[in-house]
């Protein structure tokens, strides 16, 4: 059984912080690694996906990936208020499912 | 235009009725999912359907029954409706890419 993990927050920045929330997870032979953000009563939207150790940036977003330490994070640099949101990492958990974490809930403060 | 629609948005319903929730993309894609989200916000997958045909049917009552006509449709019948399957049912699907795209859900609610 492949496992997600995150904290689940809430996490709360300042506005113009940079967030960091971060994912682990058990399978090491894990190749693909998604960020999808979810705000209240919406449903889940794609926001990042990383496939390479190393840094993938996209605008204020970095995602972050250790194979090694089995280790996936999300950095938002220049937090928003419209950020505030639950931020889920997911991992192909066979046939093409997700499995996902169960989110870490980011306030970002004015 | 909607890329992956649901019908309908919001079910209450009574213990023991049975309902259906409709799942439509628009995206060509090939593989169509079902996820249920639980009060405590955790996503996990139900059921998965590759060209019409089920490849995942995780542990889920037999009172769910996905149904798939054809590569852009796919139906979940619930029969016999219990207070434990207040949830909201996300409704997916992908092509080639792992990329999911999620419907809007449907916030399903048994009294």
């Amino acid at each position: 059984q492949k496992e997600v993990e995150q904290n689940s927050g809430p996490l709360s920045v300042p506005e113009g912080a940079i967030a960091s929330l971060n994912c682990t997870y058990s399978d090491r032979g894990s190749q693909s690694f998604f960020w999808y953000r979810q705000y209240s009563g919406k449903s889940p939207e794609l926001i990042m996906s990383i496939y390479s150790n190393g840094d993938k940036e996209d605008g204020r977003f970095t995602a972050q990936l250790n194979k090694a330490s089995q280790y996936v994070s999300l950095l938002i640099r220049d937090s928003q208020p419209s950020d505030s949101a639950t931020y889920l990492c997911a991992l192909p958990g066979g046939r093409r499912a997700l499995t996902f974490g169960s989110g870490t809930r980011l306030q970002v403060q004015p | 235009d909607t890329a992956v629609s649901q019908t309908p948005k919001y079910l209450v319903t009574q213990m023991g009725n049975d309902k259906s929730i409709k799942c439509e993309q628009n995206l060509g894609h090939d593989t169509m999912y079902w996820y249920k989200q639980d009060s405590k916000k955790f996503l996990k997958i139900m059921f998965s359907y590759n060209n019409k045909e089920l490849i995942i049917n995780e542990t889920v009552p037999n009172r769910f029954s996905p149904k798939s006509p054809d590569k852009a449709h796919l139906n979940l019948h619930i029969n016999s409706l219990e207070l434990g399957d207040s949830a909201v049912y996300f409704c997916a699907s992908s092509g080639p890419q792992e990329t999911q795209y999620f419907g809007p859900g449907t916030r399903l609610l048994v009294l």
